[in-house]
């Protein structure tokens, strides 16, 4: 089945810096991905997601780039906020096989944003 | 738009009890998704229903079970509660069939505790 890795598991960041998540996946079958901001005690929510025939997507300060041949897809947040301050999770998902539907979710990154 | 509600929000159990989760996806949305998410960790898939049928499972004991009703509500058990078993639990839901995209969303969760 599909594995993600997520890295880094902290990152520490002085507002208005540029922070940097980066993610790889094992399934070359993989299409879609989508990465989530979790704060504290609230449900994930979708931020930005890509598929697997583009290599990048921007939506304002956040930006994703996908590797197809690598096999993996980073975000990217510039000028970043204290109210960027949050949990996130990148994932991935399986367009068949018995991992069809699903999505593998990386462990995580605890992003910190210092005023 | 009413969102994903899943009750209770927080339940905290006896080892060795039965718990049972329950969750309402977004009108329109067919496939219902449980996910475990221990603390400090990433999400773990449970669980795929999609039109009252189990699509997929991830790699869990049989002691976690669940179904969907007509409703496309769904329900989680799980039997002989482990300390371990002490995690958030996020249910999503989706369009039918598609597996979780960008329409998926995620419900509050709900915090089970096990003593």
């Amino acid at each position: 089945g599909e594995n993600v890795e997520q890295h880094p598991s902290t990152l520490s960041v002085q507002e208005g810096d540029s922070a940097v998540i980066k993610c790889t996946y094992s399934d070359s079958a993989s299409n879609y991905f989508p990465w989530y901001k979790q704060e504290l005690g609230k449900r994930p929510q979708l931020i930005i997601d890509i598929r697997s025939n583009v290599g990048e997507k921007k939506d304002q300060r956040i930006a994703v780039t996908l590797n197809k041949t690598a096999k993996h897809f980073s975000l990217h947040i510039t000028e970043t906020q204290p109210e960027d301050s949050a949990v996130y999770f990148c994932a991935a998902r399986d367009s068949g096989g018995t991992s069809y539907g699903k999505l593998t979710f990386g462990q995580g990154t605890i992003l910190t944003v210092h005023p | 738009e009413a969102g994903v509600t899943q009750s209770p929000t927080h339940l905290i159990k006896t080892r060795g009890q039965q718990a049972t989760l329950r969750c309402s996806p977004i009108s329109g949305h067919t496939s219902v998704y449980w996910y475990q998410q221990a603390l400090g960790l990433g999400l773990q898939f449970l669980l795929w229903y999609d039109e009252g049928e189990e699509r997929n499972r991830g790699n869990f004991p049989p002691r976690f079970s669940g179904r969907q009703f007509p409703n496309y509500s769904s329900e989680l058990n799980v039997n002989a509660l482990e300390l371990e078993d002490s995690a958030l639990y996020l249910c999503a839901s989706s369009l039918e069939g598609r597996g979780l995209g960008p329409e998926a969303f995620f419900g509050q969760g709900t915090r089970l505790t096990v003593v």
